[in-house]
Protein backbone atom coordinates (compact mmCIF):
# COMPACT_ATOMS: atom_id res chain seq x y z
CA UNK A 1 0.00 0.00 0.00
CA UNK A 2 1.88 3.29 -0.95
CA UNK A 3 -0.63 5.58 1.50
CA UNK A 4 0.65 9.04 0.69
CA UNK A 5 3.37 9.51 -1.64
CA UNK A 6 4.81 12.98 -2.60
CA UNK A 7 7.32 14.56 -4.65
CA UNK A 8 10.49 15.23 -4.67
CA UNK A 9 11.83 14.24 -1.77
CA UNK A 10 14.66 16.76 -1.76
CA UNK A 11 14.93 20.19 -4.11
CA UNK A 12 17.26 23.05 -3.90
CA UNK A 13 16.03 26.14 -5.56
CA UNK A 14 17.29 29.60 -6.15
CA UNK A 15 15.47 32.70 -4.38
CA UNK A 16 12.96 33.70 -7.16
CA UNK A 17 12.19 30.50 -8.88
CA UNK A 18 8.86 28.40 -8.68
CA UNK A 19 8.16 24.95 -8.02
CA UNK A 20 5.29 22.92 -7.33
CA UNK A 21 5.34 20.14 -4.99
CA UNK A 22 3.52 16.72 -5.72
CA UNK A 23 0.85 14.63 -3.49
CA UNK A 24 -1.06 12.14 -4.04
CA UNK A 25 -2.94 9.31 -1.45
CA UNK A 26 -4.80 6.20 -2.43
CA UNK A 27 -6.86 6.15 0.58
CA UNK A 28 -9.86 7.73 -0.48
CA UNK A 29 -9.69 10.15 2.04
CA UNK A 30 -11.80 13.26 1.78
CA UNK A 31 -9.45 16.03 3.27
CA UNK A 32 -5.56 16.66 2.44
CA UNK A 33 -3.55 18.83 3.92
CA UNK A 34 0.45 20.65 3.37
CA UNK A 35 2.14 21.40 6.74
CA UNK A 36 5.73 22.61 7.03
CA UNK A 37 8.19 21.66 9.79
CA UNK A 38 10.66 23.84 11.30
CA UNK A 39 13.25 23.17 13.80
CA UNK A 40 11.48 23.89 17.44
CA UNK A 41 8.45 24.66 15.58
CA UNK A 42 5.87 21.71 15.38
CA UNK A 43 4.47 21.44 11.76
CA UNK A 44 2.13 24.27 11.20
CA UNK A 45 -0.81 24.30 8.41
CA UNK A 46 -0.20 25.92 5.30
CA UNK A 47 -3.35 24.94 3.20
CA UNK A 48 -5.40 21.89 3.72
CA UNK A 49 -8.79 20.82 1.26
CA UNK A 50 -11.40 19.54 3.79
CA UNK A 51 -12.49 17.71 0.57
CA UNK A 52 -12.81 17.75 -3.12
CA UNK A 53 -13.27 21.28 -4.47
CA UNK A 54 -12.46 22.88 -1.45
CA UNK A 55 -9.18 24.74 -0.24
CA UNK A 56 -8.92 26.56 2.44
CA UNK A 57 -5.90 28.93 4.19
CA UNK A 58 -4.00 27.31 7.32
CA UNK A 59 -1.94 28.96 10.11
CA UNK A 60 1.30 29.71 7.11
CA UNK A 61 0.01 30.41 3.85
CA UNK A 62 1.77 33.74 2.38
CA UNK A 63 3.93 32.59 -0.26
CA UNK A 64 2.06 29.71 -1.41
CA UNK A 65 -0.90 28.41 -3.86
CA UNK A 66 -2.50 24.86 -4.31
CA UNK A 67 -4.76 23.22 -6.39
CA UNK A 68 -7.01 19.92 -5.20
CA UNK A 69 -6.63 18.46 -8.83
CA UNK A 70 -9.25 15.53 -7.67
CA UNK A 71 -9.50 12.81 -4.63
CA UNK A 72 -6.49 12.04 -4.78
CA UNK A 73 -4.13 14.31 -5.59
CA UNK A 74 -3.27 18.08 -3.86
CA UNK A 75 -0.29 20.10 -4.95
CA UNK A 76 1.57 23.08 -3.21
CA UNK A 77 3.34 25.52 -5.26
CA UNK A 78 5.64 28.24 -4.63
CA UNK A 79 5.63 30.62 -7.06
CA UNK A 80 9.12 32.71 -6.13
CA UNK A 81 10.53 30.81 -3.83
CA UNK A 82 12.42 33.09 -0.81
CA UNK A 83 15.06 31.66 1.71
CA UNK A 84 12.57 31.80 4.72
CA UNK A 85 10.47 28.90 3.01
CA UNK A 86 13.29 26.47 3.31
CA UNK A 87 11.79 23.80 5.22
CA UNK A 88 10.70 20.07 5.22
CA UNK A 89 6.91 19.76 3.80
CA UNK A 90 4.62 17.07 4.50
CA UNK A 91 1.51 16.50 2.74
CA UNK A 92 -1.35 14.49 5.12
CA UNK A 93 -4.75 13.32 4.40
CA UNK A 94 -7.61 11.75 6.61
CA UNK A 95 -10.85 10.22 5.81
CA UNK A 96 -12.90 12.55 7.99
CA UNK A 97 -10.90 16.45 9.09
CA UNK A 98 -8.51 16.26 11.14
CA UNK A 99 -8.73 12.97 12.21
CA UNK A 100 -6.11 10.51 11.93
CA UNK A 101 -3.83 12.30 9.55
CA UNK A 102 -1.38 9.49 7.30
CA UNK A 103 1.66 11.32 6.42
CA UNK A 104 4.13 11.40 3.17
CA UNK A 105 7.67 11.14 3.81
CA UNK A 106 8.23 14.82 3.20
CA UNK A 107 10.10 17.16 0.81
CA UNK A 108 13.33 18.79 2.10
CA UNK A 109 13.21 22.11 0.19
CA UNK A 110 16.72 24.77 0.88
CA UNK A 111 15.93 28.11 -0.76
CA UNK A 112 19.57 29.77 -1.65
CA UNK B 1 -4.37 31.35 20.32
CA UNK B 2 -3.93 27.67 20.74
CA UNK B 3 -0.86 26.42 21.71
CA UNK B 4 0.21 23.21 22.71
CA UNK B 5 3.18 22.97 24.95
CA UNK B 6 5.45 19.75 25.15
CA UNK B 7 7.76 18.56 27.65
CA UNK B 8 10.61 17.95 28.26
CA UNK B 9 11.84 19.31 24.24
CA UNK B 10 14.76 16.76 24.63
CA UNK B 11 15.64 13.27 26.38
CA UNK B 12 18.08 11.04 26.35
CA UNK B 13 18.29 7.67 28.17
CA UNK B 14 19.11 4.03 28.54
CA UNK B 15 17.71 1.48 27.24
CA UNK B 16 14.96 -0.36 30.28
CA UNK B 17 14.52 3.36 31.98
CA UNK B 18 11.35 4.29 32.67
CA UNK B 19 10.21 8.43 31.00
CA UNK B 20 7.10 10.40 30.56
CA UNK B 21 6.39 13.32 27.82
CA UNK B 22 4.10 15.88 28.73
CA UNK B 23 1.41 17.46 26.14
CA UNK B 24 0.12 20.93 28.43
CA UNK B 25 -2.13 23.59 27.43
CA UNK B 26 -4.60 26.56 28.38
CA UNK B 27 -7.23 25.67 26.26
CA UNK B 28 -9.46 22.44 26.46
CA UNK B 29 -9.30 20.39 23.08
CA UNK B 30 -12.15 17.48 21.66
CA UNK B 31 -9.66 14.75 21.23
CA UNK B 32 -5.82 14.97 21.45
CA UNK B 33 -3.53 12.90 18.94
CA UNK B 34 0.04 11.07 19.91
CA UNK B 35 2.23 10.64 16.26
CA UNK B 36 6.09 9.41 16.46
CA UNK B 37 8.33 10.54 13.95
CA UNK B 38 11.57 8.73 12.31
CA UNK B 39 14.70 10.35 10.70
CA UNK B 40 13.70 11.30 7.38
CA UNK B 41 10.08 9.95 7.35
CA UNK B 42 6.64 11.71 8.18
CA UNK B 43 4.48 11.44 11.25
CA UNK B 44 2.97 7.82 12.39
CA UNK B 45 -0.40 7.90 14.36
CA UNK B 46 0.12 5.96 17.90
CA UNK B 47 -3.37 7.42 19.45
CA UNK B 48 -6.39 9.22 20.02
CA UNK B 49 -8.30 10.27 22.96
CA UNK B 50 -11.47 11.70 23.50
CA UNK B 51 -12.68 11.24 27.11
CA UNK B 52 -11.49 13.62 29.70
CA UNK B 53 -9.44 11.03 32.02
CA UNK B 54 -9.15 8.40 29.59
CA UNK B 55 -6.52 5.99 29.90
CA UNK B 56 -5.33 4.09 26.87
CA UNK B 57 -1.64 1.49 26.38
CA UNK B 58 -0.35 0.36 23.43
CA UNK B 59 2.26 -2.21 24.64
CA UNK B 60 4.56 -0.12 26.45
CA UNK B 61 3.42 3.25 25.47
CA UNK B 62 0.62 4.28 28.34
CA UNK B 63 -1.51 7.65 27.39
CA UNK B 64 -3.48 9.73 29.48
CA UNK B 65 -5.71 12.67 28.65
CA UNK B 66 -6.30 15.31 31.28
CA UNK B 67 -9.66 15.33 33.42
CA UNK B 68 -10.22 18.61 32.19
CA UNK B 69 -8.94 18.00 28.27
CA UNK B 70 -6.45 20.66 28.52
CA UNK B 71 -3.32 18.35 29.05
CA UNK B 72 -2.14 14.74 28.10
CA UNK B 73 0.94 12.65 28.62
CA UNK B 74 2.97 9.64 27.05
CA UNK B 75 4.69 6.89 29.46
CA UNK B 76 7.06 4.43 28.30
CA UNK B 77 7.77 1.28 30.30
CA UNK B 78 10.96 -0.34 29.73
CA UNK B 79 12.21 2.34 26.55
CA UNK B 80 14.10 0.55 23.83
CA UNK B 81 16.03 2.14 21.36
CA UNK B 82 13.12 1.30 18.81
CA UNK B 83 11.51 3.79 20.94
CA UNK B 84 13.79 7.01 19.68
CA UNK B 85 11.92 9.41 17.48
CA UNK B 86 10.16 12.64 17.52
CA UNK B 87 6.78 12.43 19.72
CA UNK B 88 4.03 15.17 19.04
CA UNK B 89 0.95 15.63 20.26
CA UNK B 90 -1.38 17.34 18.40
CA UNK B 91 -4.83 18.82 20.12
CA UNK B 92 -8.31 18.71 17.89
CA UNK B 93 -10.66 21.88 18.32
CA UNK B 94 -13.63 22.83 16.28
CA UNK B 95 -12.02 23.09 13.05
CA UNK B 96 -8.03 22.43 13.66
CA UNK B 97 -5.53 20.45 14.76
CA UNK B 98 -2.89 22.58 16.60
CA UNK B 99 0.66 20.46 16.90
CA UNK B 100 2.98 20.49 19.66
CA UNK B 101 6.22 21.33 19.36
CA UNK B 102 7.67 17.79 19.94
CA UNK B 103 9.69 15.83 22.27
CA UNK B 104 13.28 14.32 20.97
CA UNK B 105 13.69 11.07 22.35
CA UNK B 106 17.22 8.73 22.32
CA UNK B 107 17.08 6.00 23.62
CA UNK B 108 20.78 4.28 23.95
CA UNK B 109 21.14 0.02 24.25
Amino acid sequence: NAGVTQTPKFQVLKTGQSMTLQCAQDMNHNSMYWYRQDPGMGLRLIYYSASEGTTDKGEVPNGYNVSRLNKREFSLRLESAAPSQTSVYFCASSLRMNEKLFFGSGTQLSVL
Amino acid sequence: TQLLEQSPQFLSIQEGENLTVYCNSSSVFSSLQWYRQEPGEGPVLLVTVVTGGEVKKLKRLTFQFGDARKDSSLHITAAQPGDTGLYLCAGGATDKLIFGTGTRLQVFP
